[in-house]
């Protein structure tokens, strides 16, 4: 089945330095990419999408591309901020199937280190 | 504004009790979801909704049910608690059609299953 993995359950960067967060996915559809983001205390809200494959999602300063060839929509940003804190999660959804059903990774906490 | 709302926040119940958490939007959306997020597995579906009278099983509905008899409501029953379904539930809603994908979610339910 569909899936989505996150390789790092923690980054600890310093203000100011350039990120990367991992995501990779395995669907034998064709999917639609996003990261949510949830604060301390909230639930997830939609972050930044891609819909199809060379697509860039941007949000904030964030980037994500959407790589068909490796499987990948990796978190980028060149300068984190401490407002940045949160965690994380990439997702699929499979527009083959039902658009609205998301498949969710297990998510990503960022604490930016002032 | 439109919202989505949880009630409790928080709740404390023994092994064995039967739960039900509420959750109620304001969006008038179609589609409706319940998630519970543990640490290390990010956002697992329990169960959705596409309308009233519709319910479907998601990757982790045993010992949950949910029933839609209106467009507002899609509250989540734990029929026999279990310390292992001690949890923060999110329930989440989307407009059916071309943004489906974007999910609005609540602000969570902490439980407890001593």
């Amino acid at each position: 089945g569909d899936s989505v993995v996150q390789t790092e359950g923690q980054v600890l960067p310093s203000e100011g330095d350039s990120l990367i967060v991992n995501c990779s996915y395995e669907t034998t559809q064709y999917p639609s990419l996003f990261w949510y983001v949830q604060y301390p205390g909230e639930g997830p809200q939609l972050h930044l999408k891609a819909m199809k494959a060379n697509d860039k999602g941007r949000n904030k300063g964030f980037e994500a591309m959407y790589r068909k060839e490796t499987t990948s929509f990796h978190l980028e940003k060149d300068s984190v901020q401490e407002s940045d804190s949160a965690v994380y999660f990439c997702a699929l959804s499979d527009l083959g199937s039902s658009a609205s059903k998301i498949i969710f990774g297990s998510g990503t906490r960022l604490s930016i280190r002032p | 504004d439109a919202e989505i709302t949880q009630s409790p926040r928080h709740k404390i119940t023994e092994t064995g009790r039967q739960v039900t958490l509420a959750c109620h939007q304001t969006w008038n959306h179609n589609n409706m979801f319940w998630y519970r997020q543990d640490l290390g597995h990010g956002l697992r579906l329990i169960h959705y909704s596409y309308g009233v009278q519709d319910t479907n099983k998601g990757e982790v509905s045993d010992g949950y049910s949910v029933s839609r008899s209106n467009t507002e409501d899609l509250p989540l029953t734990l029929e026999s608690a279990a310390s292992s379904q001690t949890s923060v539930y999110f329930c989440a809603s989307s407009e059916s059609g071309e943004r489906e994908y974007e999910q609005f979610f609540g602000p969570g339910t902490r439980l407890t299953v001593l």
